[in-house]
């Protein structure tokens, strides 16, 4: 079955620190990945996607995700942390057999101390 | 570009009334359209797909005859939830796919039903 994990339920880093949010996909073949930021009560936001090429993606906000096949995952990353990036965030997948609908995972809560 | 609104972005009604929800892409054709629900501090869950023109395709446990979905227009799709009850009380989010980016979603801002 397609299904997409996202390990980590809450993550506490110190503003300035690294983050990293894991997300991992079992798919028949390899779908379009995508991440997104939801501040409470709004909708959704795009920080970045992956259709093919290059595995390592750039998008807002300074984050990057990196796509790695042998290990079915696609984490997200950002060098260093900034208070207003306290928010829900979604991994999210897609594929062309599924009218392209995206199959979320449960989301990762992010909290950022002083 | 790719814009996508929803209206209303909150409403609140009584058990039983019928509350409709349209999704419109403001700057260009949606062939496709996604109806998501998302319960407090939980995911998205996919409802429906609405395709231009045809019936809507319902995931399995989304009962078709209380989510109403039409997509009359290449610019707009309707969410009816009728009899509505309490636990219909959630945050729906609309997603629209263009003719011309056809693996990226743009999605609206949400809906927040609470029934009273």
């Amino acid at each position: 079955a397609q299904s997409v994990t996202q390990p980590d339920i809450h993550i506490t880093v110190s503003e300035g620190a690294s983050l990293e949010l894991r997300c991992n996909y079992s798919y028949g073949a390899t779908p379009y990945l995508f991440w997104y930021v939801q501040s409470p009560g709004q909708g959704l936001q795009l920080l970045l996607k992956y259709f093919s090429g290059d595995t390592l993606v750039q998008g807002i906000k300074g984050f990057e995700a990196e796509f790695k096949r042998s290990q079915s995952s696609f984490n997200l990353r950002k060098p260093s942390v900034h208070w207003s990036d306290a928010a829900e965030y979604f991994c999210a997948v897609g594929a062309p057999n599924s009218g392209y609908a995206l199959n979320f995972g449960k989301g990762t809560s992010l909290l950022v101390t002083p | 570009g790719a814009v996508v609104s929803q209206h209303p972005s909150r409403v609140i009604c009584k058990s039983g009334t019928s509350v409709k929800i349209e999704c419109r892409s403001l700057d260009f054709q949606a062939t496709t359209m996604f109806w998501y629900r998302q319960f407090p501090k939980q995911s998205l869950m996919l409802m429906a797909t609405s395709n231009e023109g045809s019936k809507a395709t319902y995931e399995q446990g989304v009962e078709k005859d209380k989510f109403l979905i039409n997509h009359a227009s290449l610019t707009l799709s309707t969410l009816t939830v009728t009899s509505a009850h309490p636990e219909d009380s959630s945050f729906y989010i609309c997603s629209a796919r263009s003719d011309r980016v056809y693996n990226e979603q743009f999605f609206g801002p949400g809906t927040r039903l609470t029934v009273l």
